[in-house]
């Protein structure tokens, strides 16, 4: 099992500029989560799926959009981008008592 | 939502014991106590999780106070790749999905050789 994939691991974009980071999970899990982890920070939600079809608006929604495409794939997408967005944004998902989380994409926006 | 209290940071010896403290004087009697960690440069793992018996995996100890508003993650013998920030969270166990749980700046441990 591959667990929880994200893609891309990097990115830079300018400000103004849009761009999707896609996550997918391999385990049949309902619930998906983005995540944003700033230097010296801990996790904040962004957003979250508890299952297919719904998605809820978690700590610091401004500025982005969520698609649960499926039950495995949950995108997020920044329509303009701006400097405070940079960041390094996490995906999970969970089962009832664990979160599994992605790699993480490392997103710089000059 | 309950939140937690844990130091910014600790350092510990190799190959000794490590205790990672967490207060949570607001938990509700719903709430199981998680604890995650994030190595350098990766996304955060599970760790461990208890209700109110101390409970013990591979990886860990998990020390539950007998009021609850306390636990204490116990590492048995810290080796150079458990270096890594640790976070305490609640969860609510009557919900299905992690929406309301808070990952604070978590305690940076710091393993010397």
């Amino acid at each position: 099992n591959a667990g929880v994939t994200q893609t891309p691991k990097f990115q830079v974009l300018k400000t103004g500029q849009s761009m999707t980071l896609q996550c997918a999970q391999d385990m049949n899990h309902n619930s998906m989560y983005w995540y944003r982890q700033d230097p010296g920070m801990g996790l904040r939600l962004i957003y979250y799926s508890a299952s297919e079809g719904t998605t809820d608006k978690g700590e610091v929604p401004n500025g982005y959009n969520v698609s649960r495409l499926n039950k495995r794939e949950f995108s997020l997408r920044l329509e303009s981008a701006a400097p405070s967005q940079t960041s390094v944004y996490f995906c999970a998902s969970s089962s009832r008592f664990e979160q599994y989380f992605g790699p993480g994409t490392r997103l710089t926006v000059t | 939502d309950a939140k937690t209290t844990q130091p910014n940071s600790m350092e510990s010896n190799e190959e000794e014991p490590v205790h990672l403290p967490c207060n949570h004087s607001t938990i509700s009697g719903t709430d199981y106590i998680h604890w995650y960690r994030q190595l350098p440069s990766q996304g955060p793992e599970y760790v461990i999780h208890g209700l109110t018996s101390n409970v013990n995996n591979r990886m860990a100890s998990l020390a539950i106070a007998e009021d609850r508003k306390s636990s204490t993650l116990i590492l048995h013998r810290a080796t150079l790749r458990d270096a890594a920030v640790y976070y305490c969270i609640l969860r609510d166990g009557m919900k299905t999905s992690y929406d309301k749980v808070i990952f604070g700046p978590g305690t940076s441990l710091s393993v010397i050789p």
